[in-house]
């Protein structure tokens, strides 16, 4: 069975400090990995996903993420935080044999100015 | 706008009673999917459709439960006989088909039962 882990309820970091958000998935075949961001009173928005090739992967808003075979995790990461990144964040995973995602619970992300 | 919309925002109702929410995705997408949101949790999987065929359902989905995609193009998700743990924000997604395809998502419809 697939699943997600994101292991931090919460985040805090400075602005201007780099960000990482932590997640690990479980699927028995090789996966999609997929990071989306739910701001207050809105929908999940998409960031970015990897489906093969350069484990470094780039997304929206200057977000990147790191697929690691090894240690099956997706870390989400960002260089320099600002404070309009602080929101939520889910980590999801997809087997490619599979048509649904499963998502992590989440992590919440603070900017601290 | 050409993104996932979802009717009501919000649906307050007494327990025992039927609601239904609707959902009108990309207009070029042919994966619908519903998803329950509860506080502390991520989304969680319930239905999912291709074109006007409903091809899997989750067990989370009781009986009480129902979708529908008449037309290939919008759905409606009811729920018959309300419970208090039907509370929920409920999420629609489009997508293209096949899993390399990011899922876009409406802003939710959030049902509170009293």
């Amino acid at each position: 069975a697939q699943s997600v882990a994101q292991p931090e309820d919460q985040v805090k970091v400075a602005e201007g400090n780099p960000l990482t958000v932590k997640c690990t998935y479980s699927v028995s075949g090789n996966p999609y990995l997929f990071w989306y961001v739910q701001y207050p009173n809105r929908g999940l928005q998409f960031l970015l996903k990897y489906i093969t090739g350069d484990n470094l992967v780039k997304g929206s808003y200057g977000f990147e993420a790191e697929f690691n075979k090894s240690q099956t995790s997706f870390h989400l990461k960002k260089p320099s935080a600002l404070v309009s990144d602080s929101a939520l964040y889910f980590c999801a995973v997809r087997d490619r044999g599979d048509d649904k995602i499963i998502f992590g619970k989440g992590t919440r992300l603070h900017i601290l100015p | 706008d050409t993104g996932v919309s979802q009717n009501p925002r919000h649906k307050i109702t007494k327990r025992g009673q039927n609601v239904t929410f609707r959902c009108d995705p990309i207009s070029e997408h042919n994966r619908l999917y519903w998803y329950r949101q509860t506080l502390g949790q991520g989304p969680e999987f319930l239905t999912y459709f291709q074109n006007e065929a409903q091809l899997e359902k989750s067990r989370l989905l009781s009986d009480r439960f129902s979708a529908e995609r008449p037309k290939g193009s919008f759905s409606t998700l009811e729920i018959q006989r309300t419970e208090q743990g039907d509370s929920a924000m409920y999420l629609c997604a489009s997508s293209y088909p096949g899993p390399s395809y990011e899922q876009y998502f409406g802003p939710g419809t959030r049902l509170t039962v009293t």
